[in-house]
């Protein structure tokens, strides 16, 4: 695709309630991040993909955040038991290479969780 | 203390002026973004810079390493510059960001 497409766009959960969150990342880009922006504030990093790997997860805020990309491409950010304290938005970039190439974010998701 | 700050918080511009908004760090980096985000809109980059300074169109994007501070500089401002401008830097596998400057252009 053109660009970095994350589905759904809007997401309301009642508390409890699991989600799963889509990314399509650029084809052929190698690295994918996940971040959460609560409102108001800049996004904050939450885990990283090179390629099926993931690198580096030190940003997922407990054991019900988990993130997966099985064949390298389509990027998953599953929340089980929301929270209301899990209300944001949830932004995915893409880069080509390494992290410090330019990243191209998908419009988000944003989730409410009631 | 945040790893990267940004001033000010909030800007209110009359059309036509020249803006600046200000980004410092307090880590080491590889490289320094700044991005643009536009309400319920995704984050669009508009610079990556490691030294020195970059243009395009009305936007220059400078960097002082030594300092650990980049300046982001808008010329002869437009309402639709009007958004969220972010600074970012590579911090190892990931970005770290600043929280952002509320810009609003007036026509």
């Amino acid at each position: 695709g053109a660009g970095v497409s994350q589905s759904p766009r809007y997401k309301v959960a009642k508390r409890g309630q699991d989600v799963a969150l889509r990314c399509d990342p650029i084809s052929g880009h190698v690295s994918l991040f996940w971040y959460q922006q609560a409102l108001g504030q800049g996004p904050e990093f939450l885990t990283y993909f090179q390629n099926e790997a993931q690198l580096d997860k030190s940003g997922l805020p407990s054991d019900r955040f988990f993130a997966e990309r099985p064949e390298g491409s389509v990027s998953t950010l599953k929340i089980q038991r929301t929270q209301q304290e899990d209300s944001a938005v949830y932004l995915c970039a893409s880069s080509l290479r390494s992290p410090n190439t330019e990243a191209f974010f998908g419009q988000g998701t944003r989730l409410t969780v009631v | 203390k945040n790893e990267v700050e940004q001033s000010p918080q909030n800007l209110t511009a009359q059309e036509g002026e020249f803006i600046t908004i200000n980004c410092s760090y307090s880590v080491g980096i590889s490289a320094l973004h700044w991005l643009q985000q536009h309400p319920g809109g995704g984050i669009v980059s508009l610079f990556m810079l490691s030294s020195g300074k970059k243009k395009h169109g009305r936007l220059i994007a400078t960097i002082n390493i030594q300092e650990k501070h980049s300046s982001l500089h808008i010329t002869a401002s437009h309402p639709r510059d009007s958004a969220v401008y972010i600074c970012a830097v590579s911090k190892g596998n990931k970005l770290v960001f600043g929280a952002g400057t509320i810009l609003r252009v007036k026509s």
